[in-house]
């Protein structure tokens, strides 16, 4: 158990439709980090905050994605009309903040759009 | 561009062989080091990280990294492998001219031989 906890695990969903994924950091972070990785890649920078404020959301990979972290707790990743290409795992990560702290990462939510 | 490259995809070792796997990164300005690795349906957890101080770190599991400033270089080291270290290895990096975001390598799977 890493603390950082993703829901669901796994979605599939049709083409154009909206899918929301959810990941609760442990607890005491202040920062929060979200990356979609492909097979055979890399974690791919989308988005992060640091309490409830979007530091960085330019990196998002279109304006179909969009996250929130209302309260600066949990936080949630939203793809709208999906598109095949969307299908990757997404993963949230949690750090106490500072560039030097280390992240912790969760399970991922794999998503298959068909 | 700013950038993580990790020059090996795919390497594959005889067990108790000695490893090394390259990471360089682009970054300018003061950066924090960090390898990840990630077993086979498991989660991102951490290896070993670079602050600050000594170049030569030592992680979990008997891997040891060194930072080298003039070359932009953080390789990931162990004398001796085993079957158990077939995973796949990310090098990242957090940079204060980068917006103190962290960003991953593309990835480097090792596998083991027993």
């Amino acid at each position: 158990d890493t603390g950082v906890s993703q829901d669901p695990r796994h979605k599939i969903t049709k083409r154009g439709q909206n899918v929301t994924f959810r990941c609760d950091p442990i607890s005491e972070h202040n920062r929060l980090y979200w990356y979609r990785q492909t097979l055979g890649q890399g974690p791919e920078f989308l988005t992060y905050f640091q309490n409830e404020a979007q530091l960085e959301k330019s990196r998002l990979l279109s304006d179909r994605f969009s996250a929130e972290r209302p309260k600066g707790s949990f936080s949630t990743l939203e793809i709208q009309r999906t598109e095949q290409g969307d299908s990757a795992m997404y993963l949230c990560a949690s750090s106490l903040g500072g560039r030097g702290t280390e992240a912790f990462f969760g399970q991922g939510t794999r998503l298959t759009v068909v | 561009a700013q950038s993580v490259s990790q020059h090996n995809h795919h390497v594959i070792l005889s067990e108790a062989a000695s490893l090394e796997l390259g990471c360089n990164y682009s970054y300018g300005g003061t950066v924090n080091l960090f390898w990840y690795v990630q077993y086979p349906g498991q989660h991102l957890q951490l290896l070993l990280k670079y602050f600050s101080g000594d170049p030569l770190v030592k992680g979990i599991k008997g891997f040891e990294a060194e930072f080298i400033k003039s070359k932009f270089s953080f390789n990931l080291r162990k004398p001796s492998v085993q079957w158990s270290d077939t995973a796949e290895y990310f090098c990242a990096v957090i940079s204060n001219n980068a917006g103190n975001m962290l960003t991953f390598g593309g990835g480097t799977r090792l596998m083991v031989k027993p």
